[in-house]
């Protein structure tokens, strides 16, 4: 079974600047998708960047990035020019690359405040 | 933008009652998902559905808990008989193919008293 485990319940930043979100996951598996998912306090799910395990190259999305590192079985995401829209909670998930199910196993989250 | 709708957007029921939460999954998307959040807390994968068929449920997923696709359009989630315990937020999530991105509805909110 995979394990996604977020160790930072909390964090704040200032507007304009730079955060780290950190995420470590646990598996036996060589194919799988890692994601960074936000929810506001709407409780919606958005999908803000997605890496496939099997690319070395590190995923960016506009302000998001993540440093993917695969044999430290980590996948942290930064947010720079950190905007107050950001604020929400992050959820890390993991999901398999094969077979039917391929459903999403997601860590506690990270709540993210960002102050002016 | 295509998009995933759920209904009703907040259901409040007595424990022991039967519940149906309702999706419209993207017309496109093959494989549909349940999954909850207790408040303050993580969402938990329930079910996958594929093929007309569950393809996985987690522990969670007990004999009270039921799904099915009944016009090839809505996906529903059926709770035969809420406890307290089943208050959450609900979310469907679908997608077109493995590793893809899931999109997500906006959720329901069960509140069982």
């Amino acid at each position: 079974a995979q394990t996604v485990t977020q160790s930072q319940p909390e964090m704040s930043v200032q507007e304009a600047e730079t955060v780290t979100l950190s995420c470590t996951y646990d598996t036996s598996e060589n194919n799988y998708y890692l994601f960074w998912y936000k929810q506001p306090p709407s409780r919606q799910m958005i999908l803000v960047i997605r890496q496939e395990a099997y690319k070395q190259q590190n995923a960016t999305e506009n302000r998001f990035s993540v440093n993917f590192q695969k044999a430290a079985k980590s996948f942290s995401l930064k947010i720079s020019d950190s905007q107050l829209g950001d604020t929400a909670m992050y959820f890390c998930a993991f999901g398999l690359g094969t077979g039917t199910a391929s459903k999403l196993t997601f860590g506690t989250g990270t709540r993210l405040q960002v102050t002016l | 933008e295509p998009e995933v709708t759920q209904t009703p957007s907040h259901q409040v029921t007595q424990m022991g009652q039967e519940v149906i939460l309702r999706c419209v999954p993207i017309s496109n998307h093959l494989y549909f998902y349940w999954y909850r959040q207790i408040l303050g807390q993580k969402v938990e994968f329930l079910v996958s559905f594929y093929n007309n068929e569950i393809s996985e449920k987690s522990e969670i997923f007990d004999d009270q808990f039921s799904v099915e696709r009944p016009d090839g359009s809505n996906f529903t989630l059926k709770i035969r008989s809420t406890k307290l315990e089943d208050s959450a937020m609900y979310f469907c999530a679908t997608l077109t193919g493995v590793g893809n991105e899931q999109f997500f509805g906006p959720g329901t909110r069960l509140t069982v008293l």
